[in-house]
């Protein structure tokens, strides 16, 4: 069982470079998301997807871009990586009903990344 | 706006002590769904609890147990006889939507508790 996967695990970038997190779910979840965990800080939602084609901002959002073309699959992209972006970066997925996070969120084992 | 609030930073007992994290939470929405998940040192999530609103029964799962108390906006949860296993950091979540309409839904984390189980 797959479930979701991450990749890169671990990835040191320099300042300004760019670099995209890949996720991807074998669930057939509709809702995908991001988040990173930064230290005192908990999990912060950075975006989120309800659906194919469907995407919007979480909390921190500035910096990251996201796509959803298929329902599998939902990377996020750091455009030009800054220090503050170092973190540990999560995805997840889950069922939706109605609009609702109703069932428990299925994460990926985390990704390490660091800004030089 | 939706707030998750686990005050209690770090939690050190010894083993086989009891211990309860608090999670406090804001909400406007009459219909939410809370979480609990743990962090063990490995770096993994692990789900260990769902509760929606309309349902304020206590639950127990072995060692471990959750008080939901909509008059306080609580939703705790107790570990029995705790063991060094147990040690990881744990969050309370909260998740709402004020429309029903896509684009409205998330699911907000408290800042987590580490909790330390002592030999």
């Amino acid at each position: 069982n797959a479930g979701v996967t991450q990749t890169p695990k671990f990835q040191v970038l320099k300042t300004g470079q760019s670099m995209t997190l890949q996720c991807a779910q074998d669930m057939n979840h509709e809702y995908m998301s991001w988040y990173r965990q930064d230290p005192g800080m908990g999990l912060r939602l950075i975006h989120y997807s309800v659906g194919a084609g469907i995407t919007d901002q979480g909390e921190v959002p500035n910096g990251y871009n996201v796509s959803r073309s298929t329902t599998e699959d939902f990377p996020l992209r750091l455009l030009s990586a800054a220090p503050s972006q170092t973190s540990v970066y999560f995805c997840a997925s889950t069922i939706s009903v109605r609009g609702r996070v109703t069932g428990e969120l299925f994460f990926g084992e985390g990704s390490r990344l660091t800004v030089l | 706006a939706q707030k998750v609030t686990q005050a209690q930073t770090e939690i050190s007992v010894v083993e086989k002590e009891d211990v309860t994290l608090d999670c406090v939470y804001e909400t406007r929405d009459t219909t939410y769904y809370l979480f609990w998940y743990k962090q063990p040192p490995s770096g993994e999530l692990v789900f260990l609890i769902r509760r929606n609103s309309f349902d304020e029964q206590n639950e127990i799962s072995g060692r471990y147990s959750w008080n939901f108390q909509k008059s306080t906006s609580s939703f705790n949860f107790t570990i029995t006889a705790s063991q060094v296993v147990d040690s990881a950091v744990y969050f309370c979540a909260l998740s709402e939507a004020l429309l029903v309409n896509f684009g409205n839904e998330k699911l907000t984390f408290g800042t987590g508790t580490r909790l330390t189980i002592i030999p």
